[in-house]
């Protein structure tokens, strides 16, 4: 059946430094590919998506790149912020039009000033 | 615009017994899905609601069983509650066609079993 696959956390950074989460996925056909995030006390947002090989998605200075020759969608950001801290989920979306998302196991992620 | 709201936020249920969750969609959605939260098993996609039509199942038991009304709003229902069921259980709404998996989630109601 279909997956996602997170980098286990917790990652802890320091503020200013390059992100990387990595997401690889297995699944048949051409799912969409999202990033969610769940900061301190709030529900899932969806940060960012992609539909379609090559696609990026961006958001918020988060960016993801939808590669399916490595079947990966790592999430990226050059210059993070405290208000960064969250616990990030990786998802895939296995039908078209449908609701039913795949998720991977959530990044929970900890930047110190 | 108010968000997704689910209602009870938390509640404790004894083994055997059965529980009901309520979901508020985002005023105009008309998808409702479920998801239930674990640190084991992490989100997993319970049920879709549409129209108040089931559309898409998850790999629960059929003691996990949901509807939807007329006004969107959506119900969740567990019974024979197993100490297994502990978990936060999400629900999410969205405007469904063409905006595959842009849902907006609720803060959950987190369930635990005795």
């Amino acid at each position: 059946g279909n997956s996602v696959t997170q980098m286990e956390g917790p990652v802890t950074l320091s503020e200013e430094a390059f992100l990387t989460i990595n997401c690889t996925y297995t699944a048949t056909g051409y799912p969409s590919l999202f990033w969610y995030v769940q900061y301190p006390g709030e529900g899932l947002q969806l940060l960012l998506k992609a539909t379609k090989a090559d696609d990026k998605g961006s958001n918020k200075g988060f960016e993801a790149t939808y590669r399916k020759e490595t079947t990966s969608f790592h999430l990226e950001k050059g210059s993070v912020q405290v208000s960064d801290s969250a616990v990030y989920f990786c998802a895939l979306s296995e039908v078209q039009g449908a609701q039913k998302l795949v998720f991977g196991q959530g990044t929970r992620l900890t930047i110190n000033p | 615009k108010a968000g997704v709201t689910q209602t009870p936020r938390y509640l404790i249920k004894t083994r055997g017994q059965q529980v009901t969750l309520s979901c508020s969609p985002i005023s105009g959605h008309r998808s409702v899905s479920w998801y239930q939260q674990t640190p084991g098993q992490g989100l997993q996609f319970l049920f879709e609601y549409f129209s108040e039509t089931q559309r898409n199942k998850g790999n629960f038991p059929g003691r996990f069983s949901g509807r939807q009304f007329s006004n969107s709003r959506s119900e969740m229902n567990v019974s024979t509650l197993e100490l297994g069921d502990s978990a936060l259980y999400l629900c999410a709404s969205s405007l469904a066609a063409g905006r595959t998996g842009e849902l907006f989630f609720g803060e959950g109601s987190r369930l635990t079993v005795l």
